[in-house]
């Protein structure tokens, strides 16, 4: 069965602070899809990031950038120089493609404060 | 394009009553869910449909029922509801089964009493 698992509830930095979220999957499949998902506090849920299980690339996005390494089945995302507009509950997500009627299975999500 | 559309955004129903969420999506998706957010514990997938006419099970799909009967709507619906129920529900549409984004609603703000 799959399974993420982001162990930090929560955490709050001061602007400019990096900071990184943590995100820890479970799959018995070689075929996987891994997402990231910001809900900022007007509450809609925004796609970040998508990255497949055969693409073990870093990718950056502005301050924005991701890492991740399937020896630690990890998915990990950095904002550097963090500002308050960052503030927002930060999902990650898994879903197992290539099986018929799959769908994403969500982790309980990291809450990110970030003060000025 | 109005993208995922949600209705109604809140409502309150007392304990046994029942109701009807409804979902709409003008991409032309064939793929819906119905999530439900609590405090805590992330979203939870109840139903999705991977076409018109079928619906499959998710993670706590117990007290609801879902419809496909067009490919653009999604219905979500709750019989006979419960205090457990009171949460913020999410429709979403993707493309492509698991592999593609979901593109959300607003949610929809449930209060049972």
């Amino acid at each position: 069965a799959q399974k993420v698992t982001q162990a930090q509830t929560e955490i709050s930095v001061v602007e400019k602070e990096d900071v990184t979220l943590d995100c820890v999957y479970e799959t018995r499949d070689t075929t996987y899809y891994l997402f990231w998902y910001k809900q900022p506090p007007s509450g809609e849920l925004v796609f970040l990031i998508r990255r497949n299980s055969f693409d073990e690339q870093n990718e950056i996005s502005g301050r924005y950038s991701w890492n991740f390494q399937k020896s630690t089945s990890s998915f990990n995302f950095t904002i550097t120089a963090s500002q308050v507009v960052d503030s927002a509950v930060y999902f990650c997500a898994l879903s197992e493609g290539h099986q018929a009627g799959t769908a994403l299975i969500f982790g309980k999500g990291t809450t990110l404060s970030v003060s000025s | 394009n109005a993208g995922v559309t949600q209705t109604p955004k809140f409502r309150v129903l007392k304990t046994g009553q029942s109701m009807t969420l409804l979902c709409a999506q003008d991409m032309n998706h064939e793929y819906m869910y119905w999530y439900r957010q609590d405090p805590g514990m992330g979203l939870r997938l109840i139903h999705y449909s991977v076409g018109e006419g079928t619906t499959a099970k998710g993670e706590v799909p117990d007290g609801y029922n879902v419809s496909r009967l067009k490919k653009q709507n999604f219905l979500l619906g709750l019989e006979s509801a419960a205090p457990s129920q009171t949460s913020v529900y999410f429709c979403a549409s993707s493309y492509g089964q698991g592999t593609s984004p979901l593109h959300f609603g607003n949610g929809t703000r449930l209060t049972v009493t």
